[in-house]
């Protein structure tokens, strides 16, 4: 069966500064996908990055960025110049290719962004 | 262009009682996955509906059913409600053959 881990229950980061988030996850299959997945206060889980497991490269969209290592399945999201908007539960999540909508997500870390 | 909706936002209900929630997917979207998400937890999934059809379904008792109307929307059933069922449940749809899924903002259960 697959599992997430996300280690931080919360984290706290300076406006304008860099923050990682951890995620490990353990699964035997090898094509998958990974995500992370924001979630404010409006509930509404909103996607941040998105990695495809066959893809070396890792992902980047604007401020976020992951660090996709495949051989120790830890998938990281880096959070650069960060802003009192980015203050939310984050998930990781996990995804089996072939899978029909079976996201499995970690228990989250809370994000706190000091002004 | 509308997101995911769900109704209602909040629900309270009574042990043993059944409730319905829905869902009406992103345009061009056509199908459907529901979640549990109980406090302090991430989401874990219950099932998905494409064509009408349960395609998958997650570790949840028979208690928890739904459908898909042909318009690609659906509906959470959950019958003889526990005080355990007290949650927020998530729709998220995903366009046909790609792996975006688009989460609404849930309805939140409460059992009495």
């Amino acid at each position: 069966a697959q599992t997430v881990t996300q280690s931080q229950p919360e984290m706290s980061v300076q406006e304008a500064e860099t923050v990682t988030l951890s995620c490990t996850y353990d699964t035997s299959e090898s094509d998958y996908y990974l995500f992370w997945y924001k979630q404010p206060p409006s509930r509404q889980m909103i996607l941040v990055i998105r990695q495809e497991a066959y893809k070396q490269q890792n992902a980047t969209e604007n401020r976020f960025s992951v660090n996709f290592q495949k051989a120790a399945k830890s998938f990281s999201l880096k959070i650069s110049d960060s802003q009192l908007g980015d203050a939310a539960m984050y998930f990781c999540a996990c995804l089996k290719q072939g899978s029909q909508g079976n996201l499995i997500f970690g228990k989250g870390t809370k994000l706190s962004v000091k002004p | 262009d509308a997101g995911v909706t769900q109704s209602p936002t909040h629900l309270i209900k009574t042990r043993g009682q059944q409730v319905t929630l829905r869902c009406s997917p992103k345009s061009g979207h056509d199908t459907v996955s529901w979640y549990q998400q109980a406090l302090g937890q991430g989401p874990q999934f219950i099932f998905q509906y494409y064509e009408e059809e349960e395609r998958q379904r997650g570790n949840f008792p028979d208690r928890f059913s739904g459908h898909q109307f042909p318009n690609y929307s659906s509906e959470l059933n959950v019958n003889a409600l526990l005080l355990g069922d007290s949650a927020l449940y998530l729709c998220a749809s995903s366009p046909p053959r790609h792996y975006g899924y688009t989460f609404g903002s849930g309805t939140r259960l409460t059992v009495v």
